[in-house]
């Protein structure tokens, strides 16, 4: 079992420019979620999807765009990118909401 | 809003010594409390967890305790090792509610030889 995979490990965009960072997991689990990490700060919550078909807004969402694509994948989308959204993103999934949670590598992304 | 603090941003220890970690919370509404392990260049890793009707969980090396009243719990390790140098994570939730886990901004533990 892989558990939780996130693609790329590694970005550096423009401002202005796009793209999708990539989740997926192995262990039939319910919930997916979508963190941002910066120094100092704790996990911040920028999406949810409590169950296929359904996406919720966390704390941070603003500047973002989620796709539950089915049980597995879970999609982050930076539509118009700002040097604000540098940051490492982790993605988890947890059988239950509020249960613990199970994260991904992480893709440290850097907008110039 | 910080809803989950951690005052210490590190500790240091000597191997074989007691690590106290500790945590607060303002939310009286969570009821599940989770400390999560993470090593750099690595997703956080889940360590234990401990529900409100609890005041303590052990497992293993790892015990963590809840204050209630004072909305404070701790991770205490013994004896800490050199391996359990790492970030941890301190979070709180609504068990089975629509998502409300909030992380504290972590404590960088360091175990010296």
């Amino acid at each position: 079992n892989a558990g939780v995979t996130q693609t790329p490990k590694f970005q550096v965009l423009k401002t202005g420019q796009s793209m999708t960072l990539q989740c997926a997991q192995d262990m039939n689990h319910n919930s997916m979620y979508w963190y941002r990490q910066d120094p100092g700060m704790g996990l911040r919550l920028i999406y949810y999807s409590a169950s296929e078909g359904t996406t919720d807004k966390g704390e941070v969402p603003n500047g973002y765009n989620v796709s539950r694509l089915n049980k597995r994948e879970f999609s982050l989308r930076l539509e118009s990118a700002a040097p604000s959204q540098t940051s490492v993103y982790f993605c988890a999934s947890s059988p239950l909401l509020g249960s613990e949670q199970f994260f991904g590598p992480g893709t440290r992304l850097t907008v110039l | 809003d910080q809803q989950v603090k951690q005052n210490s941003p590190s500790l240091s220890v000597q191997e074989g010594r007691i690590s106290i970690l500790n945590c607060d919370y303002t939310n009286s509404m969570f009821d599940y409390f989770l400390w999560y392990k993470k090593y750099p260049a690595e997703g956080p890793t889940f360590l234990i967890s401990i529900s409100s009707i609890k005041d303590k969980n052990e497992d293993g090396r790892f015990t963590v305790f809840l204050n209630k009243s004072a909305k404070h719990l701790s991770l205490h390790i013994v004896p800490s090792q050199p391996g359990d140098s790492a970030v941890y994570f301190c979070a709180a939730s609504v068990l089975y509610n629509n998502n409300d886990m909030r992380f504290g901004a972590g404590t960088r533990l360091t175990v010296k030889p």
